[in-house]
């Protein structure tokens, strides 16, 4: 299947700072990719869904101004998680759909563990 | 307002025989449902999906079932493996309302297959 990177895998920050966190789609341009949060033991909640060239759409009650969102290239979708807090603190995940693969499909990247001290 | 939901968040089962994770949707617009397997520290996989105009989809040891009366769906995986000791995620999209973008995750079952 298509291949999804993430990076960092793991980032430990102050409170206060911002961190940013990078979506590659490695061997397919995709148009659309999604971001998610999970918490322990919960299911992975969309956060916002980014489209290349244009601004992202973001779910009832996620703040766009604290999670930002760039789609900057068929290739590269980054959040960054401004002046963020403790509670901030969870496992994000983005997926991308490849226009080759059946529909509804996504690919995910392996995640990012945010640990917000 | 969980709209897609696995009631069992874990499940064990010996190795060769079947397992079977269910999944309970509530809104009737889904069309398109997804089943992924999720290992820890690493994103979800896909396995197998079914569109709602069918009620069963095959491939290999894995089935998933559809029953749109009962807006329940299951996967059975047989003969189970310890490979398949992982978390399962039951995931539902309404294509003809969102334009087959948005996924709609359940709370996931672990399922641990002993030897």
């Amino acid at each position: 299947g298509a291949v999804v990177s993430q990076h960092p895998s793991r980032v430990i920050c102050k409170s206060g700072t911002s961190v940013k966190i990078e979506c590659r789609s490695l061997d397919f341009q995709a148009t659309t990719m999604f971001w998610y949060r999970q918490f322990p033991k919960q299911s992975l909640m969309l956060m916002a869904t980014s489209n290349e060239g244009s601004k992202a759409t973001y779910e009832q009650g996620v703040e766009k101004d604290k999670f930002l969102i760039n789609h900057a290239s068929l290739t590269l979708s980054t959040l960054t998680v401004t002046s963020a807090h403790p509670e901030d603190s969870s496992f994000y995940i983005c997926s991308a759909r490849d226009p080759r693969a059946r529909r509804n499909e996504q690919f995910f990247g392996p995640g990012t563990r945010l640990t917000v001290l | 307002d969980q709209q897609v939901k696995q009631n069992s968040p874990s499940l064990s089962v010996q190795e060769g025989r079947i397992s079977i994770l269910n999944c309970d949707y509530t809104n009737s617009m889904f069309d398109y449902f997804l089943w992924y397997k999720k290992y820890p520290a690493e994103g979800p996989t896909f396995l197998i999906s079914i569109s709602s105009i069918k009620d069963k989809n095959e491939d290999g040891r894995f089935t998933v079932f559809l029953n749109k009366s009962a807006k329940h769906l299951s996967l059975h995986i047989v003969p189970s493996q310890p490979g398949d000791s992982a978390v399962y995620f039951c995931a539902a999209s309404a294509q003809k309302v969102q334009g087959a973008q948005k996924l709609v995750f359940g709370q996931g079952t672990r399922l641990t297959i002993n030897p």
